[in-house]
């Protein structure tokens, strides 16, 4: 059974800093990995999607990694800014069975002070 | 400029009241999924359509339903909410099953009194 789970819960910086966030899962067989941003009491935003086959991804000052072998991916968010505070959630998506779902950790809450 | 739309934002319900939460699209894709998140927990999916076929995940209470009349709506229909379905429900949706960035709405805020 896949479990992803993301390591800081929580997390405090001051603005400027850059910064990594950990997620690691347990089957390697994944189609993708994604990370999401939750802000407060919202839905998902789609930060980026790292097919199985790629080693990263960017998209302006976030960078996702992927190690599916060792079964781990990093967010860094370079020159961190308070609107970057919110819930940052990865998500996997499993290989082979009729319904492929998106298998969630519970998220590193990011606190970025001004 | 929204593309998956989720009303209402928020729902108040009563314990045993049904209640009906709606999501919409204006993405054309072909799955659509409902998640439920309860607080400070990961999201749980309760279940997707692909097109007019609907896969239900093994450990969702039977209290939860789903319709899907057409390609842009879908309906998730709790029979008899209890206090623990207390939750926000995220609706979600993507091209083909796996391989795709799932696109996710609001969400709805159930309360249950």
């Amino acid at each position: 059974k896949q479990e992803v789970t993301q390591i800081p819960a929580a997390l405090s910086v001051p603005e400027g800093e850059n910064l990594v966030l950990n997620c690691s899962f347990t089957d390697s067989a994944i189609y993708n990995l994604q990370w999401f941003r939750q802000d407060p009491g919202k839905g998902l935003t789609s930060l980026l999607l790292i097919q199985s086959s790629q080693r990263e991804q960017t998209s302006g000052r976030l960078n996702a990694s992927l190690d599916k072998s060792s079964g781990r991916s990093t967010l860094y968010i370079a020159a961190s800014q308070p609107g970057d505070s919110a819930t940052y959630l990865c998500a996997v998506s499993n290989y082979g069975g009729a319904t492929n779902k998106l298998i969630f950790g519970t998220g590193t809450l990011l606190a970025v002070q001004p | 400029d929204a593309m998956v739309i989720q009303n209402p934002r928020y729902q108040v319900t009563q314990f045993g009241k049904p209640v009906t939460l709606s999501c919409s699209q204006t993405l054309n894709h072909n799955v659509m999924y409902w998640y439920q998140q309860k607080s400070s927990q990961a999201p749980k999916l309760l279940f997707h359509y692909y097109d007019k076929d609907f896969n239900n995940e093994a450990d969702t209470p039977d209290n939860f339903q789903s319709r899907r009349p057409n390609t842009s709506f879908c309906f998730l229909d709790i029979r008899s909410p209890g206090l623990g379905d207390a939750a926000m429900y995220l609706c979600a949706t993507s091209r083909v099953r796996s391989t795709d960035t799932q696109y996710f709405g609001p969400g709805t805020r159930l309360t249950v009194l």
